[in-house]
């Protein structure tokens, strides 16, 4: 699986949009980018997930460049409850055991 | 309501001794997963199962063990062997890879300390 670089921490305003990159840049072409996030002492959530086109659900929106080497997840109106680290993972959607290479991910802090 | 369930939510350990870790999903998912999360760090893979009574180990299935019997149930035994058994343990469940998307749902996990 392909390898990932996030920011180790970000900021945000509660309100705001928060905006989280990731850099896949040896990304193979039959690759996803899946989207995770671990609120503290619980289980990750899965969030979103693409290919290559942007996608949209009701947490949040994926950005992927049209060369696919990097993303961004945003959160369109952070709230405290948003406050996680955030994993992003580049994966096929089948070849492989099903696992799951979570790195350091971004720790977000969404501030009042 | 259809998720994951571990149990117990904590657990401690002597020296010596075994312990199970209890992961059930109603989920109707074929797939289960055991990571650990130690502080700070991402998840690891200890075990998977894609199919019931199969199982493959992952990247440190070392000093644990599991069996898949039920496609509902896969439990992680913690045994001796592990010499640092402290961690926070999740389980995971997914369709195959390649079906469903391939998303893994995870429960709330068990965290075991050494007495």
């Amino acid at each position: 699986d392909a390898k990932t670089t996030q920011p180790t921490s970000m900021d945000c305003a509660e309100g705001r949009a928060a905006n989280l990159p990731c850099n896949h840049s040896t990304i193979s072409g039959n690759e996803y980018v899946y989207w995770y996030r671990q609120i503290h002492s619980q289980g990750p959530q899965y969030i979103i997930h693409g290919l290559k086109n942007n996608e949209t659900n009701e947490m949040a929106s994926l950005i992927i460049t049209e060369d696919r080497k990097s993303s961004t997840l945003i959160l369109p109106h952070a709230t405290l409850r948003d406050t996680a680290v955030y994993y992003c993972i580049v994966r096929p959607l089948s070849g492989n055991t099903g696992k799951l290479i979570f790195g350091q991910g971004t720790t977000l802090q969404v501030k009042p | 309501d259809g998720g994951i369930t571990q149990s117990p939510k904590y657990l401690f350990r002597k020296e010596g001794q075994n312990v199970t870790l209890s992961c059930e999903q109603n989920l109707n998912h074929d797939a289960m997963y055991w990571y650990r999360q130690d502080p700070g760090q991402g998840l690891r893979l200890i075990y998977y199962s894609q199919i019931v009574n199969d199982f493959q180990k992952g990247d440190i299935a070392e000093g644990y063990s599991v069996s898949r019997e039920k496609k509902e149930s896969f439990p992680l035994t913690v045994t001796s062997a592990q010499k640092n058994p402290t961690a926070f343990y999740l389980c995971a469940s997914s369709m195959p890879a390649g079906r469903a998307k391939n998303i893994q749902y995870f429960g709330a996990g068990t965290r075991l300390s050494v007495l």
